[in-house]
């Protein structure tokens, strides 16, 4: 089983649409999180921690299910401009940080 | 811009020739990583440095590449006796320890294709 799994998509919404996306990860041992978000043949730009609490930000929102050992995107009122790749990483105390593979995001008008 | 740079942006080599990638983390960032990231994949890590300590290392990480940040500030990653399978975007990103999170920052990546 791989440390960091994303479904990889695509996920095809309308403009307006709520999307979710998950990221499991295996090591009970993580303890921090964080979403990126990918343009095509561009660098992973840092969308939002993940805490504890949640997290939003404007029409987004990150949740952590510590139990279920997964984390959750959540976008609402989907733009056009929305449209990426969307990483999740993973990272253990001490250690290095650990993506997974993403999920790409189509809106379409 | 005081975010990362990487240079060069772009790299074609011939199989079996060396090249070196530079990246510049942001100025007071301590933390230094390097990843490789190929299509359809997330970034694989390779290594990181803390100032100018290599932690860790990926066992992915053949003898044929090496890194070094010699003095905590810039990093290098040579590739040595380059193969077809190296081709892939090289990414280096970088955190401050200590900060809560330990958000990483990366920079617009080095695409190395090998022919």
């Amino acid at each position: 089983r791989k440390e960091v799994e994303q479904d990889p998509g695509p996920f095809n919404v309308p403009e307006g649409a709520t999307v979710a996306f998950n990221c499991t990860y295996s090591n009970s041992a993580s303890q921090s999180f964080f979403w990126y978000r990918q343009d095509c043949r561009k660098e992973p730009k840092l969308l939002m921690s993940v805490y504890s609490s949640g997290n939003e930000d404007g029409r987004f929102t990150a949740q952590l299910n510590r139990a279920s050992q997964y984390i959750s995107l959540l976008i609402r009122d989907s733009k056009l401009s929305d449209s990426a790749t969307y990483l999740c990483a993973v990272k253990k105390y001490g250690q290095n940080f650990v993506f997974g593979p993403g999920t790409r995001l189509s809106v379409l008008p | 811009d005081t975010g990362v740079s990487q240079d060069p942006r772009h790299k074609i080599t011939k199989r079996g020739q060396n090249v070196t990638f530079r990246c510049d983390p942001i100025s007071e960032h301590n933390r230094l990583y390097w990843y490789r990231q190929t299509l359809g994949q997330g970034p694989e890590f390779l290594t990181y440095f803390q100032n100018e300590a290599q932690l860790e290392k990926s066992r992915l990480l053949s003898d044929r590449f090496s890194a070094e940040r010699p003095k905590g500030s810039f990093s290098t990653l040579e590739i040595q006796r380059t193969e077809q399978g190296d081709s892939a975007m090289y990414l280096c990103a970088s955190s401050l320890v200590g900060r809560e999170g330990y958000e990483q920052y990366f920079g617009p990546g080095t695409r190395l294709t090998v022919t």
